[in-house]
């Protein structure tokens, strides 16, 4: 069955630190493959997508991700992180088969930022 | 413009009792979903509608759940006979251009509390 892992159910670091969320997809073609992220109070917001073509992609808010066939991962990732990311973060896989879709999502990593 | 809006955004009811929520997509998607988030769980895609039309209610967690969508925009999820476990937070997302991986937007959520 199709399923999307995120193996970090909390994750805390320092403001200004590197940061990087894993992911990991189980799917048998090539997926859509998105990260969104849901800030305390607020609703979910795309922070990028990837659908082909370049394997590193770029979002909103510094953050990119990079698709990993071989690995089948879409880690997400941000050089410097600030106080005001702290959210949790969703992976999702957009599956379409035969006229039907779906849209697998993660179960979240929880960030912490500390001052 | 105008966000995706959801109604009521709490609602509290009693084991056993019919509960109707209401989505109100971004005007002009002709995509819109519904998920359940329940606590420490990742988003659980239920449903989707292509303009009026839901091609796979596969998603749906028993038979109790019903959607439907009028007018190819507002849309409203059923619950007869609720339970303890439907309470969760029922979300429901819009996107443009149809169902094919694009963009979702978000609305705010109802949290649902069955006593």
């Amino acid at each position: 069955a199709q399923s999307v892992t995120q193996p970090d159910i909390h994750i805390t670091v320092s403001e200004g630190a590197s940061l990087e969320l894993r992911c990991n997809y189980s799917y048998g073609a090539t997926p859509y493959l998105f990260w969104y992220v849901q800030s305390p109070g607020q609703g979910l917001q795309l922070l990028l997508k990837y659908f082909s073509g370049d394997t590193l992609v770029q979002g909103i808010k510094g953050f990119e991700a990079e698709f990993k066939r071989s690995q089948s991962s879409f880690n997400l990732r941000k050089p410097s992180v600030h106080w005001s990311d702290a959210a949790e973060y969703f992976c999702a896989v957009f599956k379409g088969t035969s006229g039907t879709y779906k849209y697998i999502f993660g179960t979240g990593t929880r960030l912490k930022v500390l001052a | 413009g105008a966000g995706v809006s959801q109604s009521p955004s709490n609602k509290v009811t009693e084991k056993g009792k019919d509960v109707e929520l209401r989505c109100d997509p971004i005007s002009g998607h002709t995509a819109l979903y519904w998920y359940r988030q329940s606590l420490g769980q990742g988003l659980e895609f239920l449903i989707y509608f292509q303009g009026n039309s839901a091609p796979d209610k596969s998603g749906l967690p028993s038979d109790r759940f019903s959607a439907e969508r009028t007018g190819g925009s507002v849309s409203t999820l059923t619950i007869q006979r609720t339970q303890q476990e439907d309470s969760a937070v029922y979300l429901c997302a819009s996107s443009a251009g149809g169902v094919w991986g694009g963009e979702q937007y978000f609305g705010p959520g109802t949290r649902l509390t069955v006593t």
